[in-house]
């Protein structure tokens, strides 16, 4: 059980445009989602925490209009990154903490994303 | 600001000897520490939780140990298999669930 999805797997887009990446908690109601970039050879960086309903909460030096998330579920989340940049190519993974998972966050597979 | 350190970046063993893999954090105010496997672009499984009031966990071959004090936390592999390369992270729990990630151990299990 405690299963997380994220689709795409891999994207590539072309610098200036939109790309939305969602995250599914399979077989739980996730409460809280949470979002990570990863560079190559760097640690998860947490970009923001959403909970389900109200707006997410961003890191410090994460920009909010720039990557959109909505959790406007309790088993989906999503992440729109805007006007994406040759930069903000990374690797973008969610997880998820439901009620019945205590303190378990589940992770998804992750979303490698390239912008030309 | 929370930082975790893992030592070594990198390590090679030959198969079924037995390893240690070094985590530390700056704030010893966690609410949990959690160990982590990361196989090449994919995400992460878990492996090992230590609530704060713990001192160690074991799940198979592996054991985690805590030492909040000192801002310690080992992860030993016993009998290492090829299967067991990957790249292993650890990370502090915050009491809002936030988790604070090191930059992780890359393993490598020589046949």
């Amino acid at each position: 059980g405690a299963v997380v999805s994220q689709h795409p797997s891999w994207v590539i887009c072309k610098s200036g445009t939109s790309v939305k990446i969602e995250c599914r908690s399979l077989d739980f109601q996730a409460t809280t989602m949470f979002w990570y970039r990863q560079f190559p050879k760097q640690s998860l960086m947490l970009m923001a925490t959403s909970n389900e309903g109200s707006k997410a909460t961003y890191e410090q030096g994460v920009e909010k209009d720039k990557f959109l998330i909505n959790h406007a579920s309790l088993t989906l989340s999503t992440l729109t990154v805007t006007s994406a940049h040759p930069e903000d190519s990374s690797f973008y993974i969610c997880s998820a903490r439901g009620v019945s998972t205590t303190d378990t966050q589940y992770f998804g597979p992750g979303t490698r994303l390239t912008v030309l | 600001k929370q930082e975790v350190t893992q030592i070594p970046a990198a390590l090679s063993v030959p198969e079924g000897e037995n390893l240690v893999l070094n985590c530390s954090f700056t704030d010893s105010a966690i609410y949990n520490l959690q160990w982590f496997r990361q196989d090449p672009g994919k995400g992460l499984t878990s492996l090992l939780l230590i609530q704060s009031s713990q001192r160690e966990q074991t799940s198979g071959r592996l054991n985690a140990s805590l030492d909040k004090s000192s801002g310690r936390s080992t992860l030993y592999i016993a009998a290492s298999q090829p299967g067991d390369s990957a790249t292993y992270l650890c990370a502090s729990g915050a009491g809002s669930y936030q988790l604070t990630f090191g930059k992780g151990t890359k393993l490598s299990v020589i046949p």
